[in-house]
C-alpha cells in the first residue's frame, strides 16, 4: 500500500526567504507526482507536475524534482511571500488513476 | 476556459438522509475523481468514472456511489449519512485516460451531517 509523507507538517518563515518541502512515498512505483497548494476550506490548485520520467519540473518561484528509486521529492520555494501562505500536498498517482496524498506542510509568511 | 465545478457549495443534512453532490469537468475531459478530506484523514480516493463507467474504487462501503452522464458530469451519492460522512469532498478532472494524467481539481462541497 502506497503511503506518503510529507515533512514538515508546518513551517513559518519570515518573506523572502528560500525554503524546501519534502515529500516521501514507500513504493516507487508511480506513474506521476503533483504538488498542490490548498487555501483552508478550498479545493486544490495544481502547481506542478512530474512524469515517472522526469527529474525535476518548474514554474516561476517553484522548482519540484524527483527522485523515484528514493521515493522522494522536494518543492523548493524561492523568495516567500505572505500570500504563498497555504497548505501544500503532494501526491503520488499510481495504477488505477489514483492520487494518494500526503498529510501537508502548513506554510505560513510571515510580512 | 471555465475549471472544475461542484455544486452545492455547502450541504447540510441528518443522519440517515441521502446527499447527492454534483461535478462537471473541464471541457474535453472525461475522466472524473471524487475524493474525500475528512478532518484528521487527508485526502483518501474515493471513485474514478471514465466514459460512463467506474473504473476504480477506493476503500469506501457501498453507500457511496456514483454515476457519470454522457456529458461527462458526474453525481455522488452517499446513502445513508453517518456522522463521520461530514467532510469536504472534491471532485477532480482529466482527460482521457493516459499513465501522465495530470488532475484538476474544484471547488468542493462542504457536507455536514447533524
Amino acid at each position: 500500500k502506497q503511503e506518503v509523507t510529507q515533512i514538515p507538517a508546518a513551517l513559518s518563515v519570515p518573506e523572502g526567504e528560500n525554503l524546501v518541502l519534502n515529500c516521501s512515498f514507500t513504493d516507487s512505483a508511480i506513474y506521476n507526482l503533483q504538488w498542490f497548494r490548498q487555501d483552508p476550506g478550498k479545493g486544490l490548485t495544481s502547481l506542478l507536475l512530474i512524469q515517472s520520467s522526469q527529474r525535476e519540473q518548474t514554474s516561476g518561484r517553484l522548482n519540484a524534482s524527483l527522485d523515484k528509486s528514493s521515493g522522494r521529492s522536494t518543492l523548493y520555494i524561492a523568495a516567500s511571500q505572505p500570500g504563498d501562505s497555504a497548505t501544500y500536498l503532494c501526491a503520488v498517482g499510481t495504477s488505477g488513476s489514483r492520487l494518494t496524498f500526503g498529510e501537508g506542510t502548513q506554510l505560513t509568511v510571515n510580512p | 476556459e471555465a475549471g472544475v465545478t461542484q455544486s452545492p457549495t455547502h450541504l447540510i443534512k441528518t443522519r440517515g438522509q441521502q446527499a447527492t453532490l454534483r461535478c462537471s469537468p473541464i471541457s474535453g475531459h472525461t475522466s472524473v475523481y471524487w475524493y474525500q478530506q475528512a478532518l484528521g484523514l487527508g485526502l483518501q480516493f474515493l471513485l474514478w468514472y471514465d466514459e460512463g463507467e467506474e473504473r476504480n474504487r477506493g476503500n469506501f462501503p457501498p453507500r457511496f456511489s456514483g454515476r457519470q452522464f454522457p456529458n461527462y458530469s458526474s453525481e455522488l451519492n452517499v446513502n445513508a449519512l453517518e456522522l463521520e460522512d461530514s467532510a469536504l469532498y472534491l471532485c477532480a478532472s482529466s482527460p482521457r485516460v493516459t499513465s501522465y494524467n495530470e488532475q484538476f481539481f474544484g471547488p468542493g462541497t462542504r457536507l455536514t451531517v447533524l
